[in-house]
């Protein structure tokens, strides 16, 4: 089965400090990838997504992803955290052949606390 | 344009009584999922609906548990006979019909389980 893993479950920065979450998953084939917020009191929300093209992925609020397909990675980044960015952040793949549609496989979450 | 509804936001129950969660997707959307949140782990897929039918129910224990999208109202996530196990976070997610294409799952609030 397909498994996806966040290597950190907790990650404590300053503001302004440069931010990198991991995630590796599992499957060989053909892949979407997403990174999901869930601030404090709300839902999922989605940060980026990908699905073919540009490996280097920009999505909202300044985070962005690489995909590297070698390394089974989809590492999130941030050059410069704010204390709003205070949120669990949870990294999902569809997998399979036609993985137009269906399940998505989630990371445990990593929870970030951003000190101000 | 709202999002995705989910109710109640929090249910209690006792042991060996039914639960049921709704879930409203987007306008526009025809595919909804169902995820399970325990504590301290990621989102784990239970079953992933189209109206009128089950697509793919490999996630849903297969007692107790049932699922359903109507062509009419919500989606319902039962659970019967409810254990303590089963407190949890339940997610729906809805995705728009987009044939051939990849789609991504718009996620709602959450309905909060919490057996006694």
């Amino acid at each position: 089965a397909q498994s996806v893993s966040q290597h950190n479950h907790h990650v404590i920065l300053s503001e302004a400090a440069s931010l990198e979450l991991g995630c590796n998953y599992s499957y060989g084939g053909t892949v979407n990838l997403f990174w999901y917020v869930q601030y404090p009191g709300q839902h999922l929300q989605l940060l980026l997504k990908y699905f073919s093209g540009d490996p280097l992925v920009k999505g909202i609020k300044g985070f962005e992803a690489e995909f590297i397909k070698s390394k089974f990675s989809f590492n999130l980044r941030k050059p410069s955290v704010q204390w709003s960015d205070t949120a669990e952040y949870f990294c999902a793949v569809r997998a399979g052949r036609g993985s137009t549609l269906g399940r998505l496989y989630f990371g445990r979450g990593t929870q970030l606390t951003v000190w101000p | 344009n709202a999002g995705v509804m989910q109710n109640p936001r929090h249910l209690v129950r006792r042991r060996g009584q039914e639960a049921r969660l709704r879930c409203s997707p987007m306008k526009g959307h025809s595919h909804v999922y169902w995820y399970r949140q325990l504590p301290e782990e990621g989102l784990k897929f239970m079953v992933y609906l189209q109206k009128e039918n089950i697509i793919d129910e490999s996630g849903m224990p297969k007692e107790r548990f049932s699922a359903e999208f109507p062509k009419e109202g919500p989606s319902i996530l039962r659970i019967q006979q409810v254990v303590r196990g089963d407190s949890a976070a339940y997610f729906c997610a809805s995705s728009p019909r987009t044939s051939g294409a990849p789609d991504t799952q718009y996620f709602g609030p959450g309905t909060r389980l919490t057996v006694l």
